[in-house]
């Protein structure tokens, strides 16, 4: 069964810090990934995606997250953290078998402190 | 941000009430999805359209009924609910059920008493 895990329920890091939020997957194929951020009373933004190619993908906000296949990771990270990037992030994988399906994870609840 | 709009953004309801979620796409879009979100839990695909025709049902129970009477527009029914049904739910819409990027609306919270 394809699967996402986001193994931190929250991230504290310092406001100028780097930040990483972990992301690991399961699936039988070739996997897409994804990270969406939610902030308060909002929906999901997309923020980047990996398909194909090269193994870091920049997305919006200065957030970029590496593809790693031998350990089946798609950690988001970010050089300099700001109080403003607090919120929730969700890693996603896309069901490579034909159907619609998004599988999200659980959400890690990103706090950055000044 | 106002490419999926979701009325209302709040909604308290008795079990016994029926009441109605409106999703509305601006971005030309032909796939509409359903999602509900509970605290601590993945985000749960409950419906997909295509094209206005039905492509995946979640194995949601009956008590929500979705409606798509064209591309732009999606509904979700409700009648008798119950307390755990209690979530966000998201509707989201991509340019066609294959595509990779889902855009999101922002929400209706929904307390069922």
């Amino acid at each position: 069964a394809q699967s996402v895990a986001q193994p931190e329920d929250q991230v504290n890091v310092a406001e100028g810090n780097p930040l990483t939020v972990k992301c690991t997957y399961s699936v039988s194929g070739n996997p897409y990934l994804f990270w969406y951020v939610q902030y308060p009373n909002r929906g999901l933004q997309f923020l980047l995606k990996y398909i194909t190619g090269d193994n870091l993908v920049k997305g919006s906000y200065g957030f970029e997250a590496e593809f790693n296949k031998s350990q089946t990771s798609f950690h988001l990270k970010k050089p300099s953290a700001l109080v403003s990037d607090s919120a929730l992030y969700f890693c996603a994988v896309r069901d490579t078998s034909g159907t619609y399906k998004y599988i999200f994870g659980t959400g890690t609840r990103l706090k950055v402190l000044a | 941000e106002t490419g999926v709009t979701q009325t209302p953004r709040h909604l308290v309801m008795g079990m016994t009430n029926k009441k109605s979620l409106k999703c509305e796409q601006h971005l030309g879009h032909n796939a509409m999805y359903w999602y509900k979100q509970s605290a601590k839990k993945p985000l749960e695909l409950m419906f997909v359209y295509s094209l206005e025709e039905r492509v995946e049902n979640n194995s949601v129970p009956s008590r929500f009924s979705p409606e798509c009477p064209n591309s732009s527009h999606l509904f979700l029914h409700l009648h008798t609910l119950q307390p755990e049904d209690s979530a966000l739910y998201l509707c989201a819409s991509s340019q066609d059920s294959g595509a990779e990027t889902q855009y999101f609306g922002p929400g209706t919270r929904l307390l069922v008493l």
